[in-house]
């Protein structure tokens, strides 16, 4: 079975450029999880999908971030006006249920310039 | 407050030695959970190991082990003659019930470096 997956594995974009990232999550996957990794640090939680419902986007930096999951399967974080501290790898997780273990696919590295 | 601490930043180890990566975690829910993940310079986050408040008992699975103590919130996890491979960034993580979605609070990882 496939793993979840993202695209594009590298993006690059000038400062105020808007740029989509894609999630596949792992069939079945019930939930989802995108999570901002900075250089030097662990993932912090950005947001949280179950099904198409967005649940909780108590982590997303600014109004420039947005996360959609129409059909409750992929997913895109998009972010408007790119800043410099934008830049980050971007994660992306999905699990079954409620408790269960979160599987991370490769992630985006997002460079601002 | 940080909710999980690791408190070593860069381990560096000599092929087939033992390694204990340190992790200390703050709740005060009564049901929560505790993964170790590990990041190869692929940059994928890879599952190890998982376990719930309410099982203490400490397992091994191959090279790893871990001890879970409840009583000094910690959540420490050994790697067993370690090899080359085992080089990686190793995050300890905390999910909580309360009201959290169970979404994972990661402490700031362990660069291990395993030297042949």
């Amino acid at each position: 079975g496939a793993g979840v997956s993202q695209s594009p594995r590298y993006k690059v974009a000038k400062r105020g450029q808007d740029v989509a990232l894609r999630c596949d999550p792992i069939s079945g996957h019930v939930s989802l999880f995108w999570y901002q990794q900075a250089l030097g640090q662990g993932p912090e939680f950005l947001t949280y999908f179950q099904n198409e419902a967005q649940l909780d986007k108590s982590g997303l930096p600014s109004d420039r971030f947005f996360a959609e999951r129409p059909e409750g399967s992929v997913s895109t974080l998009k972010i408007q006006r790119t800043q410099q501290e934008d830049s980050a790898v971007y994660l992306c997780a999905s699990r079954v249920g409620a408790a269960d273990t979160q599987y991370f696919g490769p992630g985006t590295r997002l460079t601002v310039l | 407050a940080q909710k999980v601490t690791q408190a070593q930043t860069e381990i560096s180890v000599v092929e087939k030695e033992d390694v204990t990566l340190d992790c200390v975690y703050e709740t005060r829910d009564t049901t929560y959970y505790l993964f170790w993940y590990k990041q190869p310079p692929s940059g994928e986050l890879v599952f190890l190991i998982r376990r719930n408040s309410f099982d203490e008992q400490n397992e091994i699975s191959g090279r790893y082990s871990w001890n879970f103590q409840k009583s000094t919130s910690s959540f420490n996890f050994t790697i067993t003659a370690s090899q080359v491979v085992d080089s990686a960034v190793y995050f300890c993580a905390l999910s909580e019930k309360g009201g959290s979605n169970y979404k994972l609070t990661f402490g700031k990882g362990t660069l291990l470096t395993v030297n042949p």
